[in-house]
Protein backbone atom coordinates (compact mmCIF):
# COMPACT_ATOMS: atom_id res chain seq x y z
CA UNK A 1 0.00 0.00 0.00
CA UNK A 2 0.84 3.66 -0.16
CA UNK A 3 2.89 4.70 2.83
CA UNK A 4 5.76 7.45 3.55
CA UNK A 5 7.60 7.06 6.17
CA UNK A 6 10.04 9.69 8.46
CA UNK A 7 11.76 10.01 11.55
CA UNK A 8 9.74 12.25 13.95
CA UNK A 9 12.58 14.60 15.58
CA UNK A 10 15.49 16.02 14.44
CA UNK A 11 17.56 18.25 17.21
CA UNK A 12 20.84 20.34 15.24
CA UNK A 13 23.10 22.75 16.59
CA UNK A 14 22.79 26.47 14.77
CA UNK A 15 25.46 26.30 11.67
CA UNK A 16 25.89 22.54 12.00
CA UNK A 17 23.92 20.32 8.80
CA UNK A 18 20.56 18.46 8.86
CA UNK A 19 19.41 15.46 6.98
CA UNK A 20 15.79 14.41 6.97
CA UNK A 21 14.97 11.01 5.98
CA UNK A 22 12.25 9.44 4.29
CA UNK A 23 11.62 6.33 2.84
CA UNK A 24 8.18 5.80 0.36
CA UNK A 25 6.21 2.92 -1.37
CA UNK A 26 5.27 4.18 -4.91
CA UNK A 27 7.85 3.01 -7.55
CA UNK A 28 6.18 4.90 -9.92
CA UNK A 29 5.15 8.54 -8.06
CA UNK A 30 7.44 10.78 -11.11
CA UNK A 31 8.18 14.07 -8.43
CA UNK A 32 8.95 13.65 -4.92
CA UNK A 33 8.40 16.31 -2.84
CA UNK A 34 9.27 18.55 1.00
CA UNK A 35 7.50 20.81 1.97
CA UNK A 36 7.90 23.11 5.25
CA UNK A 37 5.25 23.79 8.05
CA UNK A 38 6.60 26.47 10.86
CA UNK A 39 4.45 26.60 13.42
CA UNK A 40 0.22 27.59 13.21
CA UNK A 41 0.57 27.79 9.36
CA UNK A 42 0.02 25.72 6.46
CA UNK A 43 2.63 23.63 4.15
CA UNK A 44 4.70 25.42 1.99
CA UNK A 45 6.72 23.42 -0.79
CA UNK A 46 10.07 23.56 -0.16
CA UNK A 47 12.25 21.43 -3.44
CA UNK A 48 11.24 18.53 -5.07
CA UNK A 49 12.99 16.21 -7.20
CA UNK A 50 12.17 14.18 -10.22
CA UNK A 51 12.79 10.65 -9.89
CA UNK A 52 15.09 10.28 -12.87
CA UNK A 53 17.63 12.55 -10.77
CA UNK A 54 19.85 11.19 -7.76
CA UNK A 55 20.40 14.29 -6.57
CA UNK A 56 19.06 18.13 -6.62
CA UNK A 57 20.84 21.31 -5.19
CA UNK A 58 18.96 24.36 -4.05
CA UNK A 59 20.96 26.74 -2.23
CA UNK A 60 21.38 25.30 1.22
CA UNK A 61 19.25 22.10 0.24
CA UNK A 62 20.35 19.09 -1.18
CA UNK A 63 17.77 16.60 -2.18
CA UNK A 64 19.28 12.63 -2.53
CA UNK A 65 16.91 9.90 -3.67
CA UNK A 66 18.16 6.40 -3.96
CA UNK A 67 15.08 4.94 -6.20
CA UNK A 68 16.47 1.62 -5.56
CA UNK A 69 15.78 1.65 -2.05
CA UNK A 70 13.19 3.97 -2.36
CA UNK A 71 15.21 6.30 -0.42
CA UNK A 72 15.12 10.27 -0.01
CA UNK A 73 16.67 12.77 2.14
CA UNK A 74 16.89 16.32 2.38
CA UNK A 75 19.95 18.13 3.88
CA UNK A 76 20.02 21.29 5.34
CA UNK A 77 23.63 23.20 5.18
CA UNK A 78 24.63 25.70 7.89
CA UNK A 79 21.14 25.40 9.66
CA UNK A 80 19.75 28.28 11.40
CA UNK A 81 16.94 29.02 13.79
CA UNK A 82 14.61 30.04 10.96
CA UNK A 83 14.87 26.63 9.84
CA UNK A 84 12.74 25.09 13.10
CA UNK A 85 10.17 23.53 11.44
CA UNK A 86 8.49 20.09 10.18
CA UNK A 87 9.22 19.38 7.70
CA UNK A 88 7.08 16.63 5.16
CA UNK A 89 7.86 14.07 3.12
CA UNK A 90 5.38 13.60 -0.39
CA UNK A 91 4.62 11.30 -3.01
CA UNK A 92 2.29 11.69 -5.46
CA UNK A 93 0.33 8.22 -6.34
CA UNK A 94 -3.11 7.00 -7.28
CA UNK A 95 -3.00 10.21 -10.46
CA UNK A 96 -0.47 12.58 -9.87
CA UNK A 97 -2.59 14.77 -8.08
CA UNK A 98 -2.82 12.93 -5.19
CA UNK A 99 0.07 13.15 -2.70
CA UNK A 100 0.90 11.19 -0.18
CA UNK A 101 2.57 12.90 2.91
CA UNK A 102 4.73 11.11 5.75
CA UNK A 103 4.01 12.23 9.51
CA UNK A 104 6.59 14.89 9.24
CA UNK A 105 10.03 15.42 11.09
CA UNK A 106 10.10 18.39 13.59
CA UNK A 107 13.58 19.83 13.35
CA UNK A 108 14.73 21.74 16.61
CA UNK A 109 17.66 24.16 15.90
CA UNK A 110 19.52 25.13 18.99
CA UNK A 111 22.16 27.88 19.69
CA UNK B 1 -2.70 36.94 -4.81
CA UNK B 2 -3.64 36.86 -0.88
CA UNK B 3 -3.25 32.89 -1.34
CA UNK B 4 -5.82 30.15 0.09
CA UNK B 5 -8.61 31.48 2.45
CA UNK B 6 -10.08 29.54 5.00
CA UNK B 7 -12.61 30.62 8.32
CA UNK B 8 -12.71 30.24 10.84
CA UNK B 9 -8.88 30.12 12.18
CA UNK B 10 -10.30 28.09 15.31
CA UNK B 11 -13.65 26.74 16.10
CA UNK B 12 -14.35 25.48 19.25
CA UNK B 13 -17.89 23.82 19.40
CA UNK B 14 -19.71 20.97 21.08
CA UNK B 15 -20.19 17.10 20.52
CA UNK B 16 -23.26 17.17 18.24
CA UNK B 17 -23.34 20.19 16.56
CA UNK B 18 -22.72 20.84 12.91
CA UNK B 19 -19.44 22.55 12.30
CA UNK B 20 -18.70 24.14 8.65
CA UNK B 21 -15.51 24.97 7.61
CA UNK B 22 -15.03 27.86 4.90
CA UNK B 23 -12.11 27.93 2.25
CA UNK B 24 -11.60 30.37 -0.89
CA UNK B 25 -8.91 28.93 -3.55
CA UNK B 26 -6.74 30.81 -5.21
CA UNK B 27 -8.14 32.29 -8.06
CA UNK B 28 -7.69 30.23 -11.62
CA UNK B 29 -6.80 27.62 -9.43
CA UNK B 30 -8.57 24.38 -10.84
CA UNK B 31 -7.73 22.01 -8.17
CA UNK B 32 -9.13 22.20 -4.49
CA UNK B 33 -7.88 19.89 -1.61
CA UNK B 34 -9.01 19.30 2.10
CA UNK B 35 -6.75 17.54 4.72
CA UNK B 36 -6.92 16.64 8.20
CA UNK B 37 -3.86 16.66 10.26
CA UNK B 38 -3.71 15.15 14.16
CA UNK B 39 -0.78 14.21 16.15
CA UNK B 40 -2.09 10.00 15.81
CA UNK B 41 -2.29 10.09 12.30
CA UNK B 42 -0.62 13.19 10.60
CA UNK B 43 -2.02 14.91 7.55
CA UNK B 44 -4.54 13.05 5.74
CA UNK B 45 -6.10 13.94 2.50
CA UNK B 46 -10.39 13.90 2.73
CA UNK B 47 -11.12 14.82 -0.70
CA UNK B 48 -10.26 17.08 -3.37
CA UNK B 49 -11.97 18.67 -6.26
CA UNK B 50 -11.20 19.27 -10.03
CA UNK B 51 -13.13 22.21 -11.61
CA UNK B 52 -15.69 21.91 -8.51
CA UNK B 53 -16.26 18.32 -9.26
CA UNK B 54 -15.54 16.31 -6.30
CA UNK B 55 -13.02 13.84 -7.51
CA UNK B 56 -11.69 11.23 -5.00
CA UNK B 57 -13.63 11.21 -1.39
CA UNK B 58 -12.18 7.81 -0.32
CA UNK B 59 -10.22 10.14 2.83
CA UNK B 60 -13.80 10.77 4.47
CA UNK B 61 -13.85 9.34 7.56
CA UNK B 62 -17.64 8.65 7.08
CA UNK B 63 -20.97 9.79 6.58
CA UNK B 64 -20.73 12.74 8.86
CA UNK B 65 -18.48 14.83 7.03
CA UNK B 66 -19.62 16.08 3.57
CA UNK B 67 -18.31 18.69 0.96
CA UNK B 68 -18.85 20.86 -1.41
CA UNK B 69 -17.59 23.43 -4.56
CA UNK B 70 -20.81 25.37 -5.24
CA UNK B 71 -18.10 27.62 -7.55
CA UNK B 72 -14.72 28.12 -8.58
CA UNK B 73 -14.02 30.25 -5.79
CA UNK B 74 -15.40 28.68 -2.56
CA UNK B 75 -15.84 25.51 -0.85
CA UNK B 76 -17.19 24.09 2.61
CA UNK B 77 -16.34 20.98 4.37
CA UNK B 78 -19.25 19.76 6.96
CA UNK B 79 -19.64 17.73 10.05
CA UNK B 80 -22.27 16.79 11.38
CA UNK B 81 -22.89 15.93 14.03
CA UNK B 82 -19.36 16.51 15.54
CA UNK B 83 -17.45 14.57 17.74
CA UNK B 84 -14.42 15.10 20.08
CA UNK B 85 -12.52 12.51 17.59
CA UNK B 86 -13.04 15.08 15.29
CA UNK B 87 -10.63 17.42 16.79
CA UNK B 88 -7.86 18.32 14.38
CA UNK B 89 -6.14 21.09 12.10
CA UNK B 90 -8.39 21.13 8.70
CA UNK B 91 -6.35 22.74 5.88
CA UNK B 92 -7.77 23.73 2.37
CA UNK B 93 -4.95 23.75 -0.42
CA UNK B 94 -5.31 24.35 -3.86
CA UNK B 95 -2.96 23.75 -7.05
CA UNK B 96 -3.35 25.54 -10.41
CA UNK B 97 -3.30 22.72 -12.78
CA UNK B 98 -3.05 18.53 -12.70
CA UNK B 99 0.27 18.40 -14.21
CA UNK B 100 3.31 17.68 -12.52
CA UNK B 101 5.30 18.55 -10.42
CA UNK B 102 2.21 19.01 -8.40
CA UNK B 103 2.86 22.09 -6.19
CA UNK B 104 -0.67 22.70 -3.34
CA UNK B 105 -0.72 26.10 -1.96
CA UNK B 106 -1.73 25.57 1.69
CA UNK B 107 -4.36 28.01 3.73
CA UNK B 108 -3.36 28.87 7.41
CA UNK B 109 -6.26 25.80 8.63
CA UNK B 110 -8.84 26.34 10.88
CA UNK B 111 -8.33 24.39 14.23
CA UNK B 112 -11.19 22.80 15.43
CA UNK B 113 -11.72 21.78 19.43
CA UNK B 114 -14.95 19.53 19.85
CA UNK B 115 -15.96 19.02 23.47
Amino acid sequence: GEDVEQSLFLSVREGDSSVINCTYTDSSSTYLYWYKQEPGAGLQLLTYIFSNMDMKQDQRLTVLLNKKDKHLSLRIADTQTGDSAIYFCAESTGGYNKLIFGAGTRLAVHP
Amino acid sequence: DAGVIQSPRHEVTEMGQEVTLRCKPISGHDYLFWYRQTMMRGLELLIYFNNNVPIDDSGMPEDRFSAKMPNASFSTLKIQPSEPRDSAVYFCASSPHGREPNEQFFGPGTRLTVL
